[in-house]
């Protein structure tokens, strides 16, 4: 059964980078023609989607904070890591990485990793 | 951008009740659409792909319809852990990019 687990800097500065890695167990991050995203939830608010890394190592990211992102993938470790530079307390929020599972049609995230929170603050 | 708008914010109906939510896109996503369940402070849980196909392990109870811009979730009864939050999503062609509806809350009256 695929796992995530995300592991990072639970606390980061304003104006720092933030920086976290999801751990993929289970299954090779390279098989199955799958992507891997990260997606946020502010504290007592909704989903909002950050990018995702194809297993060929492209990125597609949200255009509101692509200036700020960076999503890479670590095939020899099975994981990939998501970096956000220049943050600001609005980028407070729990982050979740998940797998982007598809068909013919669509595309949904299955299954997610448990997340982390992540607080902005001096 | 496609922007999905969910109805009602907030939904107050007791156990053994049927519950409809709606998800409206801002075009048509074709039948390209996800609906998740969310429990306090646990992650997401894919219940509903491509509009009406449930998940892995999902309960019959639930069910998805619609296509093009207006969807529903349907729990045709409610057990006492359904209340939660639940968000629909879609992902457009081009840009390949991925949005959320802003979540219903399910909550016991």
């Amino acid at each position: 059964q695929l796992q995530l687990q995300e592991s990072g800097s639970g606390l980061v500065k304003p104006s720092q980078t933030l920086s976290l890695t999801c751990a993929v167990s289970g299954g090779s991050i390279s098989s199955g023609g799958y992507s891997w995203s990260w997606i946020r939830q502010p504290p007592g608010k909704g989903l909002e989607w950050i990018g995702y890394i194809y297993h060929s190592g492209s990125t597609y990211y949200n255009p509101s904070l692509k200036s700020r992102v960076t999503i890479s993938v670590d095939r020899s470790k099975n994981q990939f890591s998501l970096k956000l530079s220049s943050v600001t307390a609005a980028d407070t929020a729990v982050y979740y990485c998940a797998r982007e599972d598809y068909s013919n049609y669509g595309r949904w995230f299955d299954p997610w990793g448990q997340g982390t929170l992540v607080t902005v603050s001096s | 951008e496609i922007v999905l708008t969910q109805s009602p914010a907030t939904l107050s109906l007791s156990p053994g009740e049927r519950a409809t939510l709606s998800c409206r896109a801002s075009q048509s996503v074709s039948s390209y659409l996800a609906w998740y369940q969310q429990k306090p402070g646990q992650a997401p849980r894919l219940l509903i792909y491509d509009a009406s196909n449930r998940a892995t392990g999902i309960p019959a109870r639930f069910s998805g319809s619609g296509s093009g811009t207006d969807f529903t979730l349907t729990i045709s009864s409610l057990e006492p852990e359904d209340f939660a939050v639940y968000y629909c999503q879609q992902r457009s062609n081009w840009p390949p990019t991925y949005s959320f509806g802003q979540g219903t809350k399910l909550e016991i009256k």
